[in-house]
Formats: structure tokens, sequence, C-alpha cells
């Protein structure tokens, strides 16, 4: 299995841009996961789904940031507009069913807005 | 809630010595999973070891073992032989339902 793949590895942008990330995760996986790392705050949760749907997104910041799961095989995680705070690896992990499996993470993609 | 904590940022060892990392957590479930994470400076996450709360038995993966203390909510993270290959920052991670990861400590192996 070709593991969690993010994509783009390395995303320079400009303030007010908009920036989208993107992930596909492991076939057969039902859980997908959102986080952001920063040296300040360490790993967040952002959002995570099930099945394709929203269960917690209560670590978004803000309305500038959606994300979207639209079928067991893509999610997108959107910044609009971007701000220099929002610099950070943002990292996509998948896990199978159940509450108790292995997260398996991708590469991770670093995002700076100057 | 569920929480985790890494009370040490930071921790060196000697090549070939044997360190132990420290992690607290707290909840309220029974059936819950423990992990350890390890991240290079390549960034990406590895796993290193789990465990099943259920077990009493401390899981083992070659030169890593845990303590597990159910009682005290605390599951520390052995690395013995340490090598260079091994420094990273090492997260303590609980999962029921969604993941919870401590702050992390970095590891340095001295030469």
């Amino acid at each position: 299995d070709a593991g969690v793949i993010q994509s783009p590895r390395h995303e320079v942008t400009e303030m007010g841009q908009e920036v989208t990330l993107r992930c596909k995760p492991i076939s057969g996986h039902d859980y997908l996961f959102w986080y952001r790392q920063t040296m300040m705050r360490g790993l967040e949760l952002l959002i995570y789904f099930n099945n394709n749907v929203p269960i917690d997104d209560s670590g978004m910041p803000e309305d500038r940031f959606s994300a979207k799961m639209p079928n067991a095989s893509f999610s997108t995680l959107k910044i609009q507009p971007s701000e220099p705070r929002d610099s950070a690896v943002y990292f996509c992990a998948s896990r199978g069913q159940g509450n108790t499996g292995e997260l398996f993470f991708g590469e991770g993609s670093r995002l700076t807005v100057l | 809630a569920q929480t985790v904590t890494q009370s040490q940022p930071e921790m060196s060892v000697q090549e070939a010595e044997t360190v132990t990392l420290s992690c607290t957590y707290d909840t309220s479930e029974n059936n819950y999973y423990l992990f350890w994470y390890k991240q290079p400076p390549s960034r990406q996450m590895i796993l290193v070891i789990r465990q099943e709360a259920y077990k009493q038995q401390n899981a083992t993966e070659n030169r890593f073992s845990v303590n597990f203390q159910k009682a005290a909510k605390s599951f520390s993270l052995k690395i013995s032989d340490s090598q260079l290959g091994d420094t990273a920052m090492y997260f303590c991670a609980l999962s029921w339902n969604q993941f919870y990861f401590g702050t992390g400590t970095s590891l340095t192996v001295i030469p």
C-alpha cells in the first residue's frame, strides 16, 4: 500500500492567497484526521472525518479554514485568505475501523505564508 | 476529556546508554490505546510502540519497551542501547475515538 499521500510537500504563498492542501488516505481506512504542527502549539487536531462525514471540527481555527472529504479516497484542507500565522506543517493521517488502531501519517505539507 | 502530558521538553543520552521518556495521561474511559510516535528531522511520524489498556503486560519492540501503570495513568518509554538514529521528537498519544497527543520530548543521542 502506498500510505497516506499529501500534496504539496511545500507551499510558499503570499498573505491573502488561497491555499489548498490535499490528502489521499490509505485505501480501506474510514477515519481521516487533519493536524497542524507548529513550534509554539505542537500538534493540534483541526478536524476529523469518519466515513467522509466531519465528526469534530472544533479545532478549526476560524472561518478561513475549511475541510472537505467528497469521497473515501480524497480530502482537502483550504485556507482562504491565508495569513502569516497559518505558517505550519499540516499533516493528514488515516486510521482503519474502530477507535483503537494505529494512526498512519502522511509526510506533511509545509506551508509558508509571507 | 482526555489529556496527555509529557513533562520533559528535552532530553539527551549517550550512545549505547538507556533513557526513559515520561508520559502521564488522564481519561475516564476504560478501553483505550496508548502509543509512542517518533518524529525524526525528516518530520515523518513513525509509530514506535503501542499498548492496549486492557493488557497488563508491557509492550516491547526490540530496543523499545514501555512501563504501563494503569492505576497511576503513566506510560513511559524506555529506549535501550540508544543509537544516533534515535535522535528525534517523541510523542506520547492516547487513542479513544480520536487521538490525543502530548507536547513531545526532544531526544538527542550524543555520540
